[in-house]
């Protein structure tokens, strides 16, 4: 069975640009949270979602937002990038929220110059 | 909000020896997530421990929760180069809060 795939693998962006990241959870879990991990640090929750509903979100600007669809693929879209965006965008799946052992996919990179 | 602090941040071993890296919360640990990262890569789910006391081994990997002193430790026996990596603890934070908290991450490598 597949794992947690994320798309695409390395991103690179202008500073004010938009982008949006794409995640597809293991099949049969219903529930996706995205974390940023910037270097030297662990990752960072940014949100989660169940069933197509937003469940969490962490402390991040309004320019970051998600969303799950049917099929509980996500995606997480970044308006108005800064350079302090930049780091490894990871997303994790699980069967439900607070389900053990959420499983992560291979993450997103993502530089803006 | 809940803190994680490991230790050591890194760690340079001899293939061979023993080593322990520990995690310790600022709060209450009703959940405690063990995790290998290869540098730029995505996360490999080690262990996963829920009560006090438990004890989880997979290979040459153990990991402890001493529920009341709110910290677990990772322990390798005769290590391998296989081994090395960034190890993250992550923690639930409880109830409806269904995040994982990390720590920063102890970077360990295994000199041959």
């Amino acid at each position: 069975d597949a794992g947690v795939t994320q798309s695409p693998t390395h991103l690179i962006k202008t500073r004010g640009q938009h982008v949006t990241l794409r995640c597809s959870p293991i099949s049969g879990h219903k529930s996706v949270s995205w974390y940023q991990q910037v270097l030297g640090q662990g990752p960072q929750f940014i949100f989660q979602y169940y069933e197509k509903e937003e469940r969490g979100r962490g402390n991040f600007p309004d320019r970051f937002s998600a969303r799950q669809f049917p099929n509980y693929s996500s995606e997480l879209n970044v308006n108005a990038l800064l350079l302090g965006d930049s780091a490894l965008y990871l997303c994790a799946s699980s069967l439900a929220p607070g389900a053990f052992g959420a499983f992560f996919g291979q993450g997103t990179r993502l530089t803006v110059v | 909000s809940q803190e994680l602090e490991q230790s050591p941040q890194s760690l340079i071993v001899q293939e061979g020896k023993n080593l322990t890296i520990n995690c310790t919360s600022s709060k209450t640990l009703y959940g405690l997530y063990w995790y290998k990262q290869k540098y730029g890569e995505g996360l490999i789910f080690l262990m996963m421990l829920q009560k006090g006391g438990e004890e989880k081994s997979h290979e040459k990997i153990t990991a402890k929760l001493d529920e009341k002193k709110q910290q677990s430790s990772l322990h390798i026996t005769a290590s391998q180069p296989s081994h090395a990596g960034i190890y993250l603890c992550g923690a639930d934070g409880g109830g409806s809060n269904y995040k994982l908290t990390f720590g920063k991450g102890t970077l360990l490598t295994v000199n041959p």
